[in-house]
């Protein structure tokens, strides 16, 4: 069974740049049927879809964040990463990585990492 | 952007108890709705996709129906472990957009 774990700092400061690795482990990140996703939630709030990337297809972004966001696939590491740049308290949220599965179908989320709280602060 | 409104906000029940939940699209989705269980410091779990489909392991006193604009998640008698937010989302509009959650609490 797959199963994804986020690293990165859970404290940037304002104007900085958030960066997030998600790890594959127990399937492979290369295969054609899967899409890898970033997904946030601040304290309290609802889900809000980032982005995904495939080493299939170029990544694509949500348009609230198009401006800011960078996804990447390593796929010798098994990594997918995020970068949020010109970060303010608003981006404060448990982010979290996420992977679609064609089988389902995409834009479903039926397997995800455990979440890592990202605070933006000085 | 599709926006889904979830009700009620809260929902106030006791085990054993059926729990009906709802989920209105802005604009039609078609069955492109899926619903996720979310417990306190946990990661969302899919439950239902396209409406009506468990997803694997998911028990079957869980079930999901609609289509257009209007769906519901419904749980048949609620066990202890039941009790948790759950979101709908949908994938038919892109970006994918989620609901704001429902919260079911133990009456």
């Amino acid at each position: 069974q797959v199963q994804l774990q986020e690293s990165g700092p859970g404290l940037v400061k304002p104007s900085q740049t958030l960066s997030l690795t998600c790890t594959v482990s127990g399937g492979s990140i290369s295969s054609g049927s899967h899409y890898w996703s970033w997904i946030r939630q601040p304290a309290g709030k609802g889900l809000e879809w980032i982005g995904r990337a495939s080493t299939s297809a170029i990544p694509i972004y949500n348009p609230s964040l198009r401006s800011r966001v960078t996804l990447s696939i390593d796929t010798s590491k098994k990594q997918f990463s995020l970068r949020l740049i010109s970060v303010t308290a608003a981006d404060t949220a448990v982010y979290y990585c996420a992977r679609e599965d064609d089988d389902i179908g995409y834009y479903y989320f039926d397997s995800w990492g455990q979440g890592t709280l990202v605070t933006v602060s000085s | 952007e599709v926006v889904l409104t979830q009700t009620p906000v809260t929902l106030s029940l006791s085990p054993g108890e059926r729990a009906t939940l709802s989920c209105r699209a802005s604009q039609s989705v078609s069955r492109y709705l899926g619903w996720y269980q979310q417990k306190p410091g946990q990661a969302p779990r899919l439950l239902i996709y396209d409406a009506s489909n468990r997803a694997t392991g998911v028990p079957a006193r869980f079930s999901g129906s609609g289509s257009g604009t209007d769906f519901t998640l419904t749980i048949s008698s609620l066990e202890p472990e039941d009790f948790a937010v759950y979101y709908c989302q949908q994938r038919s509009n892109w970006p994918p957009s989620f609901g704001q959650g429902t919260k079911l609490e133990i009456k």
